[in-house]
């Protein structure tokens, strides 16, 4: 059974630091693997999706990487705002008809 | 497009009620997923469509949960006999299946307390 856990569930950081959340799956045999935002009370955003082939995906100031092997994805931001504050989960999908497994999420603040 | 829509956004119902919950896909997309999210937590895997045909549903959906997506466009998610534990934001999103994988998009969700 899969299982995706990320770690810190918390962190805050000063405006304009760099900084890595992590995504830790159970089951490498994915199909692919997404980075979501999700603002209080609000639907999530969509950030980077990584297929299983590739190892890593940019846009912008964010950065994903995914390590199958040994079940990690980090979430690379760089220099935060406080824009960037939110809940970042990671979600991940075994096959292309497969239900997809989130992360409990990390919260971010980013403090002026 | 104006992306994944959900109705109500809101929703206040005493214990033993039915509710009835309506998401709108973006155009085109031929999968349709719902989540369950409550506080603190990731979403958790409800149900998906593929078009109209239900591929998957979760052992955590009682039989009080259905859904439907009648010719593969808009779907409905019914709460019979709402209980306390019903309580909770269900997430509506849609993806479209291809070769550059598949993103989903997220409705607003509808936030759902029961008394």
């Amino acid at each position: 059974k899969q299982e995706v856990t990320q770690i810190p569930a918390a962190l805050s950081v000063p405006e304009g630091e760099n900084l890595v959340l992590n995504c830790s799956f159970t089951d490498s045999a994915i199909y692919n693997l997404q980075w979501f935002r999700q603002d209080p009370g609000k639907g999530l955003t969509s950030l980077l999706l990584i297929q299983s082939s590739q190892r890593e995906q940019t846009s912008g100031r964010l950065n994903a990487s995914l390590d199958k092997s040994s079940g990690r994805s980090t979430l690379y931001i760089a220099a935060s705002q406080p824009g960037d504050s939110a809940t970042y989960l990671c979600a991940v999908k075994k096959t292309s008809y497969d239900k997809v497994i989130f992360g409990p999420g990390t919260s971010l603040s980013v403090i002026p | 497009d104006t992306g994944v829509s959900q109705d109500p956004r809101h929703k206040i119902t005493k214990r033993g009620q039915n509710v009835t919950f309506r998401c709108d896909p973006i155009s085109e997309h031929n999968r349709l997923y719902w989540y369950r999210q409550t506080l603190g937590q990731g979403p958790e895997f409800l149900t998906y469509f593929q078009n109209e045909a239900q591929l998957e549903k979760s052992r955590l959906l009682s039989d009080r949960f259905s859904a439907e997506r009648p010719k593969g466009s808009f779907s409905t998610l019914e709460i019979q006999r709402t209980e306390q534990g019903d309580s909770a934001m269900y997430l509506c999103a849609s993806s479209l299946d291809g070769i550059w994988g598949e993103t989903q998009y997220f409705g607003p969700g509808t936030r759902l307390l029961v008394l």
